[in-house]
């Protein structure tokens, strides 16, 4: 069956960095864009950035921008996230969640939406 | 930065029907998604493409989309529907950037 697999839970002192792994498996990994999303206790969703597994191209939340990486490995069906410079309040629950994207003509992209999530996983961020 | 807007709460009985909102300036040009949140669970993609119905979701969840308004419409609420809904787009700056509403808390009295 369809399913992501991510990493364990992580705890990490300010100022230090975190490496989340996603692991995909029952589909084709490079036909689907991977998006994570995090959620910090009590909050709503927010969203970080994506990827597509198929060259690895990437796009992040301005708010990241520098303090985060996203990386594949097609090898292995697995896409990693990685948090710099982490403080307290990058504690929360980091989930990856797959999105068929279809490119149309002209380069028009349609999204069908975050339809399989991993199980999450959370990381405190504490002194 | 780009933001959605839904309401906090919602509240309605059993039966019922239930409405939540979500504007943003860009809506017009992308389009939206809704998640179901059950708490200590992972969300749940119930609308996509502003209107469409993954399989496996109940015909109660609707979507619908009106100038820089979407709305999320579930018709005769039941107690398992008691949940937080987030809407989920991306600005238009051409390059992909996603956003989640700061979501609507459910329930069913």
């Amino acid at each position: 069956q369809v399913q992501l697999v991510q990493s364990g839970a992580e705890v990490k002192k300010p100022g230090a960095s975190v490496k989340v792994s996603c692991k995909a498996s029952g589909y084709t990994f490079t036909s689907y864009y991977m998006h994570w999303v995090r959620q910090a206790p009590g909050q709503g969703l927010e969203w970080m950035g994506i990827i597509n597994p198929s060259g690895g191209s990437t796009s992040y939340a301005q708010k990241f921008q520098g303090r985060v990486t996203m990386t594949r490995d097609t090898s292995t069906s697995t896409v990693y996230m990685e948090l710099s410079s982490l403080r307290s309040e990058d504690t929360a629950v980091y989930y990856c969640a797959r999105d068929f994207v279809l490119v149309a003509a002209a380069g028009v992209y349609y999204y069908y939406g975050m339809d399989v999530w991993g199980q999450g996983t959370t990381v405190t961020v504490s002194s | 930065s780009y933001e959605l807007t839904q309401p906090p709460s919602v509240s309605v009985s059993p039966g019922q029907t239930a409405r939540i909102t979500c504007s943003g300036d860009a809506l017009p040009k992308q389009y939206a998604y809704w998640y179901q949140q059950k708490p200590g669970q992972a969300p749940v993609l119930v609308i996509y493409k502003d209107s469409e119905r993954p399989s496996g979701i109940p015909e109660r969840f609707s979507g619908s989309s009106s100038g820089t308004t979407v709305t999320l419409t579930i018709s005769g609420v039941q107690a398992e529907d008691e949940a937080d809904y987030y809407c989920q787009s991306a600005d238009s700056s051409g390059t992909y950037r996603g956003v989640f509403g700061g979501g609507t808390k459910l329930t069913v009295l």
